[in-house]
């Protein structure tokens, strides 16, 4: 099975704040890599897929890059209505999510 | 517009079984491939399931299979789950996800969920 570890678990930042997540697949996935956030209470929510392509209507503060192993998620300048727990999904084989990131506001 | 919507539930004791359903609307259920994916409480995201647009191809995660049946009714757009041999760690919140129709494994839309506890 491909393992999907996050970095960091959590993070707190301020509004306005450039917000970095990354995940890392234990082996190459080419760019089979999708992210998700999940608000409390609610669904996850398809951000970006293919590792690096917006879904229709997020906006384009959200960004992803990365193939092989290494991804990387990036928020451009946090927004309030960012809170949330952040999840990378592979798919090379059967999907596997990450762990996940905590993101807050300081 | 899309809406999935889950119900079935519940709190069931160690062993038993219980059936989860996902009602489908706003799109053309028969021609999108769906899953199940679960997330027990205060932890990560689990896929349980997949079933193709007719059918004819289903996968399970190990940690459900031989216990878990995925099926579908296109004609009543709907999604089901049958759970059999229910242990503690099955308690999770499940979700009915649909896979993007072009993208392999891209869940685009997702259910509010359904509580389902496994306990004496």
């Amino acid at each position: 099975d491909i393992q999907m570890t996050q970095s960091p678990s959590s993070l707190s930042a301020s509004v306005g704040d450039r917000v970095t997540i990354t995940c890392q697949a234990s082996q190459d996935i080419s760019n089979y890599l999708n992210w998700y956030q999940q608000k409390p209470g609610k669904a996850p929510k398809l951000l970006i897929y293919d590792a690096s392509n917006l879904e229709t209507g997020v906006p384009s503060r959200f960004s992803g890059s990365g193939s092989g192993t290494d991804f990387t998620f990036t928020i451009s300048s946090l927004q309030p209505e960012d809170i949330a727990t952040y999840y990378c999904q592979q798919y090379d084989n059967l999907p596997t999510f990450g762990p996940g990131t905590k993101v807050d506001i300081k | 517009e899309v809406q999935l919507v889950e119900s079935g539930g519940g709190l069931v004791q160690p062993g038993g079984s219980l059936r989860l359903s996902c009602a489908a609307s706003g799109f053309t259920f028969s021609s999108y491939s769906m899953n199940w994916v679960r997330q027990a409480p205060g932890k990560g995201l689990e896929w349980v399931s997949y079933i193709s647009s007719s059918s004819s191809t289903i996968y399970y995660a190990d940690s459900v299979k031989g216990r878990f049946t995925i099926s579908r009714d296109n004609a009543k757009n709907s999604l089901y789950l049958q759970m059999n041999s229910l242990r503690d760690e099955d308690t999770a919140v499940y979700y009915c996800a649909r896979r993007q129709q072009w993208l392999d494994w891209v869940f685009d839309y997702w259910g509010q969920g359904t509580l389902v506890t496994v306990s004496s």
